[in-house]
């Protein structure tokens, strides 16, 4: 089955630099990834989708990448803000099992 | 547009009982997922019901069940209940069925298992 890997540790940004968050996948191409913005104590928000057939996504200050040579996905925010801290997960799908998600990397943006 | 909706928000049960939590999609929506998320594991599917018929199902035991409403609600029950069984339930809803869509997800219900 499908597994997603995203760095568990927290990444500490500097208010106005660029954050870059990796997903990895192990096993198959999926035919999509999707990116979700969790806060404590609330639900996923949908952030961004990228199908493998696409090399990049981009939305206001988010852009998003699909390598499926190297089997990763990244997310990037530009001009990063303190309100961009979060939990942002990673998840795939394509078959009948739903999404799978990653454990998600703690973002902090520090002023 | 009303977000999904779940209730309870918060639950506190005694090992060995039942539960059931309720989730409302978006107007519109036909398609409901349940997740659940816990620390160790993160957010794992439990399955997903369109058209008051069930898809999919992961990787969870008979204990945990479901069902669809006419009006596209949603409940899942969880029997037999187990200590790990702790945990932020989710409910998502997408207009139409499969993964390859955006779900909206509602706010959650905790369980918690004593």
């Amino acid at each position: 089955s499908q597994k997603i890997e995203q760095n568990s540790e927290a990444l500490n940004i500097q208010e106005g630099k660029t954050a870059t968050l990796t997903c990895n996948y192990t096993n198959y191409s999926p035919a999509y990834l999707q990116w979700y913005r969790q806060d404590p104590g609330r639900g996923p928000v949908f952030l961004l989708l990228i199908r493998e057939n696409e090399k990049e996504k981009r939305k206001e200050r988010l852009k998003v990448t699909f390598d499926t040579t190297l089997k990763q996905s990244l997310f990037h925010i530009t001009a990063s803000q303190p309100a961009d801290s979060a939990t942002y997960l990673c998840a795939s799908g394509g078959g009948a099992d739903g999404l799978t998600f990653g454990k998600g990397t703690h973002l902090i943006i520090q002023p | 547009k009303a977000g999904v909706t779940q209730t309870p928000r918060y639950l506190i049960k005694t090992r060995g009982q039942q539960v059931t939590l309720s989730c409302s999609p978006i107007s519109g929506h036909r398609s409901v997922s349940w997740y659940q998320q816990t620390p160790g594991q993160g957010l794992q599917f439990l399955f997903e019901y369109f058209s008051e018929t069930q898809r999919n199902k992961g990787n969870f035991p008979g204990r945990f069940s479901g069902r669809q409403f006419s009006n596209s609600r949603s409940e899942m029950n969880v029997s037999t209940l187990e200590l790990g069984d702790s945990a932020l339930y989710l409910c998502a809803s997408s207009f139409v069925a499969g993964a390859a869509y955006e779900q909206y997800f509602g706010p959650g219900t905790r369980l918690t298992v004593t």
